[in-house]
């Protein structure tokens, strides 16, 4: 059975950069680049923000990456903004049957 | 523009049953795989339950197996989630999303604004 791991909580100061790793464990975990990151604002739904490991959807900003090694995504926000406070949430395709695994989510903190 | 509109939550006693339902529009619905995934209070996102775009495929997370059923009528734009035998971890805000096109491989593009279950006597 897959997993994903995110830290609980990262934090930084406007204008920095915050990275939020995902790391995979269980069966065929590092053989695709079907990895999607959400971000979500507090009573809001969930809004993509990567998809396919690092690709944007349309009128996401670019100071959002993603980027995957081995078994580990990673999401890294450049110029953090006030407005990127929130919990973001790592998923990736498990496989036929099982679908989708989310992440435990990750709350940012601007400082 | 792309909606999705969930209804049909509300407050029920364990062991009872409600029915979801998830209006689309701005899309053609009937080319995309449909999703439900849900969230319960203070937790993570959990994925649920999904269906091919005609239907001849649908899959579930292990938890719901034997309780949930998802279905959908092209014709009407809509994606429903029959949910029986209900347990108070089931109390959630459900989401109705919509799955990527093929090209965007696996991912949920548009989300709806949630309905919440609350299961509880």
């Amino acid at each position: 059975q897959s997993a994903l791991t995110q830290p609980r909580s990262v934090s930084g100061s406007p204008g920095q950069s915050v990275t939020i790793s995902c790391t995979e464990t269980g069966s065929d975990v590092g053989g695709h680049n079907y990895v999607s990151w959400y971000q979500q604002h507090p009573g809001k739904a969930p809004k993509l923000i990567i998809y396919d490991v690092s690709k944007w959807p349309s009128g996401v900003p670019d100071r959002f990456s993603g980027s995957k090694s081995g078994n580990t995504a990673s999401l890294t926000i450049s110029g953090l903004q006030g407005e990127d406070e929130a919990d973001y949430y790592c998923c990736s395709y498990a496989g036929i049957k099982t679908f989708y695994v989310f992440g435990s989510g990750t709350k940012v903190t601007v400082l | 523009e792309v909606q999705l509109v969930e209804s049909g939550g509300g407050l029920v006693q364990p062991g009872g049953s409600l029915r979801l339902s998830c209006a689309a529009s701005g899309f053609t619905f009937s080319s995309y795989w449909m999703s439900w995934v849900r969230q319960a209070p203070g937790k993570g996102l959990e994925w649920v339950a999904n269906m091919k775009q005609d239907g001849s495929e649908k899959y579930y997370v292990d938890s719901v197996k034997g309780r949930f059923t998802i279905s959908r009528d092209n014709a009407k734009n809509s994606l429903y989630l029959q949910m029986n035998s209900l347990r108070a971890e089931d109390t959630a805000v459900y989401y109705c999303a919509r799955e990527s096109d093929d090209s965007s491989g696996y991912n949920f593009d548009y989300w709806g604004q949630g309905s919440l279950v609350t299961v509880s006597s």
